[in-house]
């Protein structure tokens, strides 16, 4: 089993609805975990971090599932804007700094 | 220079030949991180470095060699490229905090 995986997509949206992503870890001990959105030809920028409450913010919404192993992120009211691929990142382990390991990413496409 | 910046920007290199990338951050990270990115396969990590003077090999660190000889730069020595090795390369920082920074990338072609 991979260390992340995500569904590599296309998801191809209308502008205003909502589209969910969710993406699988297999190291249990993993300590914490992000979103990050890359657009074209560019370099992966961080969206947000997933906490274990959840947390929002604005149109995105990001929950984490421990017993389950898995993490998601919620769009509302797709923007043409939000189209990008979006990577599922975790920590593997606890201390110092340890390589964050990506997912393959899942690519949003929002249509007009 | 503000955050992390890669050079060249693009490069198209013949076989055989040797390339040194280039990665500069002016943030006092500690870690640093070189990955690779194909299409299909993602972020694939190639070296790491917690701190100046250490440096460990990441998933795919065959036909590449890193320094860090300081907290601000780490380059990517491609000792002799081959076709494989044509990709996006971007270099990453963090202090620890677990957020990575990444520099804009550098496009690599090897013919």
């Amino acid at each position: 089993r991979k260390e992340v995986e995500q569904d590599p997509g296309p998801f191809n949206v209308p502008e205003g609805a909502t589209v969910a992503f969710n993406c699988t870890y297999s190291n249990s001990a993993s300590q914490s975990f992000f979103w990050y959105r890359q657009d074209c030809r560019k370099e992966p920028k961080l969206l947000m971090s997933v906490y274990s409450s959840g947390n929002e913010d604005g149109r995105f919404t990001a929950q984490l599932n421990r017993a389950s192993q898995y993490i998601s992120l919620l769009i509302r009211d797709s923007k043409l804007s939000d189209s990008a691929t979006y990577l599922c990142v975790v920590n593997p382990l606890k201390a110092g700094n340890t390589p964050l390991v990506f997912g393959k990413g899942t690519r949003l496409s929002v249509i007009a | 220079i503000a955050g992390i910046t890669q050079a060249p920007t693009s490069q198209i290199l013949a076989a055989g030949r040797r390339m040194t990338l280039r990665c500069t951050q002016d943030m006092r990270h500690n870690a640093m991180y070189w990955y690779r990115q194909d299409l299909g396969l993602g972020l694939r990590l190639i070296h790491y470095s917690n701190t100046a003077g250490t440096t460990g090999k990441g998933e795919v660190p065959d036909g590449y060699s890193v320094s860090r000889a300081n907290t601000d730069d780490f380059p990517l020595t491609l000792a002799s490229a081959v076709p494989s090795q044509t990709s996006v390369y971007f270099c990453a920082s963090s202090d620890g905090r677990r957020e990575q920074f990444f520099g804009p990338g550098t496009r690599l072609t090897v013919l």
